[in-house]
């Protein structure tokens, strides 16, 4: 079975630093890989989606950048952070059919 | 970009109550998705639609796809305190690779 992985769970962080968040996923190959972010109680906003080693589309201009540098890795980074950057981050799994499987999440709280 | 709008944005029942929660759009879907998001949780699927007019039962649950396929309506019957989520549709957008979600229903079942 599959399995999608993110870490870490929760993160605080000042304004300025860097930030690097981790996906992986287990238990199948070539997945499209997306990242989205939460504002609290609300609905989706899709960042970035990967349908490959390497390739990466972005969605939002913004302070975030993403990369897949193996197959069932995708992360998310940013040089410095902003106090808009605070959020509930998740990470997903599509292999067919639209039906997204999500990730456990991340917290990030920028001060 | 094709919107989903969902309604009511809030609901808090009593359990045993039932209740009907709208997910509209003014374009059409070749399918639609329903997940269950707790709190601090990544969205879990619950359901996809694919015909217009299908109607699809999970437990208490029951989904109907409209029959433009426009619009899709989850309804919960007794509810219960373990349905206390956030309800989200989402269906495909621009494309194979991406998805867009609805605005969220937040479900509040009162013991």
């Amino acid at each position: 079975s599959q399995t999608i992985h993110q870490w870490p769970a929760t993160l605080v962080q000042p304004v300025g630093s860097p930030l690097s968040l981790e996906c992986t996923v287990e238990g199948t190959s070539n997945p499209n890989l997306y990242w989205y972010r939460q504002a609290a109680g609300r609905g989706l906003q899709l960042l970035f989606y990967s349908v490959g080693i390497g390739q990466i589309s972005s969605e939002v201009p913004q302070n975030l950048s993403a990369s897949r540098p193996q197959d069932r890795q995708f992360i998310l980074s940013s040089k410095k952070l902003l106090l808009s950057d605070s959020g509930f981050y998740l990470c997903a799994w599509q292999w067919t059919d639209y039906e997204q499987y999500f990730g456990p999440g991340t917290r990030l709280t920028v001060t | 970009t094709q919107l989903l709008e969902q309604s009511p944005q809030f609901l808090s029942i009593q359990e045993g109550e039932n209740l009907t929660v709208y997910c509209n759009s003014s374009s059409v879907f070749s399918s639609l998705q329903w997940y269950r998001q707790e709190p601090g949780e990544g969205p879990v699927l619950l359901v996809t639609v694919v015909t217009g007019g299908e109607v699809k039962k999970l437990k208490r649950l029951t989904f109907q796809f409209g029959d433009a396929r426009k619009d899709s309506s989850l309804h919960i019957t007794a509810a219960q305190p373990g349905d206390t989520g956030l309800y989200l549709c989402a269906g495909p957008s621009g494309g194979y690779q991406k998805v867009t979600f609805g605005t969220g229903t937040k479900l509040q079942v009162i013991p």
